[in-house]
């Protein structure tokens, strides 16, 4: 069963910093593409950025809004993905949501995701 | 970035209606189109990818269709674990992954 549990949820003071993880389990953590979302306190969703599998070459895509702040990475040998969010701002509030992704159509570059399975999330409160 | 845009924001139905939503995109995103269904409290979850490919386990129910900019989600015959917030979600302008603003279903 695929499993994704996100952990690191805090709240923290605007400037700050926080590392979220996502921590899978149920496939081959390596082979996914892996992605980050986010959904502020009654709003909708936002993608965050996303990290592709090295067979895609590992590269890493941010969102306007968390570009130069924020920074994914992943270790395959232990199935993690992680957020680092730096400097954090209050319009950071919202749950944090790890998904895999999966290719829609192959032979197009970049390829484009879809994203079959979501953790719970976890919360992200930025407030002095 | 292409904005997508889904009508109406809310709906009110009962169980056993037919419902549909629409999710517009600001220009083509081809057949890039996938769905999800939030639950409060719950994570988003992936209904349909592609326009009109269903995701394991997802009842039969629930279809979509369209293409270039115009899609939609149809629901044939509504069950009460269906009232959830739908989000229509484009792929195309990857990897600005940029979702509609939510349509809420709720019990008439």
């Amino acid at each position: 069963e695929v499993q994704l549990v996100e952990s690191g949820g805090d709240l923290v003071k605007p400037g700050r910093s926080l590392r979220l993880s996502c921590t899978a389990s149920g496939f081959t953590f390596g082979d996914y593409a892996m992605s980050w979302f986010r959904q502020a306190p009654g709003k909708g969703l936002e993608w965050v950025g996303f990290i592709r599998s090295k067979a895609y070459g590992g590269t890493i895509e941010y969102a306007a809004s968390v570009k130069g702040r924020f920074t994914i990475s992943r270790d395959d040998s232990k199935s993690i993905a992680y957020l680092q969010m730096n400097s954090l701002k209050t319009e950071d509030t919202a749950v944090y949501y790890c998904t895999r992704g999966l290719i829609i159509v192959r032979g197009v570059w970049p390829p484009p995701y879809y994203f079959d399975y979501w953790g719970q999330g976890t919360l992200v409160i930025v407030s002095s | 970035d292409i904005q997508m845009t889904q009508s109406p924001s809310s709906l009110s139905a009962s169980v056993g209606d037919r419902v549909t939503i629409t999710c517009r995109a600001s220009q083509s995103i081809s057949s890039y189109l996938n769905w999800y269904q939030q639950k409060p409290g719950n994570a988003p979850k992936l209904l349909i990818y592609a326009v009109s490919s269903l995701q394991s386990g997802v009842p039969s129910r629930f279809s979509g269709s369209g293409s270039g900019t115009d899609f939609t989600l149809t629901i044939s015959s509504l069950q009460p674990e269906d009232f959830a917030t739908y989000y229509c979600q484009q792929s195309y302008s990857t990897p600005l992954y940029t979702f509609g603003q939510g349509t809420k279903l709720e019990i008439k």
